[in-house]
């Protein structure tokens, strides 16, 4: 395994159109995180899963955020009606709870541009 | 409400030495990490410190004071490519990483 990956790693939109990501984390890993991180700014927390529930949502994210990650395995961030302040870096990462430090390792991110 | 502080930018010669300094206010404090981002990569793991004191990694170290709710990074013999961000993150009561801005690490020949 040589770690989190992301897909798209580009994508440009409309405005108004619906945006799905995917992230596979690395094989042993059973937490799993989104975050959002604009230019200059340190990663902001959206969401996060252990196995395949989620178990903490940001306030931040709207109605129009979504995330499942239906097998505990991989996981998907939609965006539907994006909006032009929804551009930015998406980055997922996972850690494995039991480990001391539980660091979270981050995969190479999406960048997001709507239009 | 939970507060990082860390300088925004800063700039090193090469072959010297440079000190990152990062101050906290979080609910809660369950470790502080330090990590790495080049311009337009995703952040890598560099120090995690949990104790009072000094942690060695080669050419970085890093520092915790919980009392004083401080840290730094201690970067040594800089190299050209440690030109990157420099990242606080602390855990606290319920296990979040709360993140610093980042500091923006300039390198000079």
């Amino acid at each position: 395994d040589t770690g989190v990956s992301q897909d798209p790693r580009h994508k440009i939109t409309k405005r108004g159109q619906n945006v799905t990501f995917r992230c596979d984390p690395i094989s042993e890993h059973n937490r799993l995180y989104w975050y959002r991180q604009t230019l200059g700014q340190g990663p902001e927390f959206l969401t996060y899963f252990q196995n395949e529930a989620q178990l903490e949502k940001s306030r931040l994210l709207s109605d129009r955020f979504s995330a499942e990650r239906p097998k505990g395995s991989f996981s998907t961030l939609e965006i539907q009606r994006t909006e032009q302040g929804d551009s930015a870096m998406y980055l997922c990462a996972s850690s494995p709870r039991l480990e001391t430090p539980e660091t979270q390792y981050f995969g190479p991110g999406t960048r997001l541009l709507v239009l | 409400g939970q507060n990082i502080d860390q300088p925004t930018e800063m700039t090193a010669t090469e072959g010297a030495i440079v000190q990152i300094n990062c101050t906290y206010q979080t609910s809660g404090f369950n470790g502080l990490f330090w990590y790495q981002q080049h311009a337009g990569e995703a952040p890598t793991f560099l120090s995690y410190n949990v104790l009072d004191g000094l942690e060695e990694k080669g050419r970085f170290s890093s520092f915790l004071s919980r009392s004083k709710g401080y840290s730094y990074l201690l970067l040594k013999e800089l190299q050209m490519k440690d030109s990157a961000s420099y990242l606080c993150a602390v855990l606290d009561s319920n296990y979040q990483l709360i993140w610093g801005a980042g500091t923006k690490l300039i390198i000079k020949p």
